[in-house]
């Protein structure tokens, strides 16, 4: 059983660029979320994807955006790439039952903007 | 508001429990988590407790919540060296649109020989 999956590990890019983040949830999972982290610090939540909506989002700007395909799999994209978006992107499914959000994460992308 | 606070950093021996502490700010709070992660990898969910319970132990884990006072520890008994990580506790707050998870700083546990 594959758990939660991110591809690619690591990427660089510069600013100005936009950057493209996939994950593939853990399978029987309904429900993907994006969390921010920086180096140092606890990850921040970006935002969440059910039934292929944004269901929540948290205090980052309209460059941030996601999408959620049919089978469950999601994207991250960040436009207009800032020295300050570098971090760990992490990617978290979980099933989507009540007050009891059990997240399992993947790896990560390391971001680098130059 | 939401805010969690851990301290930074925590040494053990080998072989002694470990206690690590997390404070909340959100009274609403429904579950809270520890997760711990490992260098290059990402979180990996230890336990949870919800919010109307005051202990809940997981063979070497024990989760304490004090409600009042909006503190949440997690001690570790016989700490071995694979114990080393990060640890995050989090808070589930429900909001309109569904469940987020809020996490601390991270507290950094190194097990010594």
């Amino acid at each position: 059983d594959a758990g939660v999956t991110q591809s690619p590990t690591h990427l660089i890019k510069t600013r100005g660029q936009q950057v493209t983040l996939r994950c593939s949830p853990k399978s029987g999972h309904d429900t993907v979320s994006w969390y921010q982290q920086a180096l140092g610090q606890g990850p921040q939540f970006i935002f969440q994807y059910y039934e292929e909506e944004e269901r929540q989002r948290g205090n980052f700007p309209d460059r941030f955006s996601g999408h959620q395909f049919p089978n469950y799999s999601s994207e991250l994209n960040v436009n207009a790439l800032l020295l300050g978006d570098s971090a760990l992107y992490l990617c978290a499914s979980s099933l989507a039952r009540g007050l009891n959000e059990k997240l399992f994460f993947g790896s990560g992308t390391q971001l680098s903007v130059l | 508001g939401e805010d969690v606070e851990q301290s930074l950093f925590l040494s053990v021996r080998e072989g002694d429990s470990s206690v690590i502490n997390c404070t909340y700010t959100d009274s609403s709070s429904t579950y809270l988590y520890w997760y711990k992660q490992e260098p290059g990898a990402g979180l990996q969910l230890l336990t949870y407790i919800f919010s109307n319970m005051d202990m809940k132990q997981d063979q070497r884990l024990t989760v304490l919540l004090n409600k009042k006072d909006k503190h949440l520890s997690l001690r570790i008994a016989d700490t071995q060296t694979g114990d080393s990580a990060i640890y995050f506790c989090a808070e589930n707050v429900l909001t309109g649109g569904g469940n987020k998870l809020t996490f601390g700083t991270g507290t950094q546990l190194k097990v010594e020989l």
